[in-house]
């Protein structure tokens, strides 16, 4: 098993633009999270999906921001438009429901808003 | 409100040393907290939670509810214990609250 699945892994562009980052979990997960790491602020939830519904979106930033999970392999986290502020390592993570809350991260997408 | 505070960005030891990562919590419920850790190039993964009580690679903690803490400890710090560690807080079923980290570095 590969684990959590992250792309792309590194990931450069123009403020304005619209970045999107993608997230396998692992086969058989009931939850997935999005969070984003900060040297100021740490590791912060954006939102969380149980069984492809979101249940909590209340750590996204603003409304520039916006996730989905069409299915239960796949999930997007969408920024647009991106600002410099918006410069961190976002993490993918699932568990199952049955996981007792350990999270299984992927390798994480760094992003950077010039 | 629900937190979880780390106040070290940076604790630096020498091998063999004892080592001490704090971590407060504020919840009104019952708490379960965890120690999450990420070494350099790997993925942030589960190092240790409270309810199992088990020591892994040599590290404790342990679950203070009258000082609200949930302090990470080894007796005798080694260089590749050097890693990012988080701890956690879970406030329902699946979400987890983080802090800001703790940079652990083990010099030789």
């Amino acid at each position: 098993d590969a684990g959590v699945i992250q792309s792309p892994r590194h990931e450069v562009t123009e403020m304005g633009q619209e970045v999107t980052l993608r997230c396998k979990p692992i086969s058989g997960h009931n939850s997935l999270f999005w969070y984003r790491q900060t040297m100021m602020r740490g590791l912060e939830l954006l939102i969380y999906f149980n069984n492809n519904v979101p249940i909590d979106d209340s750590g996204m930033p603003e409304d520039r921001f916006s996730a989905k999970m069409p299915n239960a392999s796949f999930s997007t986290l969408k920024i647009q438009p991106s600002e410099p502020r918006d410069s961190a390592v976002y993490f993918c993570a699932s568990n199952s429901l049955a996981g007792l809350d350990t999270q299984y991260f992927g390798p994480g997408t760094r992003l950077t808003v010039l | 409100a629900q937190r979880v505070t780390q106040p070290e960005k940076l604790l630096s030891v020498f091998k063999g040393a004892p080592v001490e990562l704090k971590c407060n919590y504020s919840y009104s419920g019952s708490p379960e907290l965890f120690w999450y850790v990420q070494y350099s190039r790997q993925r942030l993964q589960l190092l240790l939670r409270h309810i199992s009580r088990e020591s892994i690679k040599g590290f404790t903690a342990d679950l203070n509810k009258g000082e609200t803490s949930f302090h990470l400890k080894k007796p005798f710090a080694q260089e590749e214990d050097s890693a990012m560690y988080y701890c956690a807080l879970s406030v329902a079923t699946d979400k987890l609250i983080f802090g800001t980290g703790t940079r652990l570095q083990v010099f030789p």
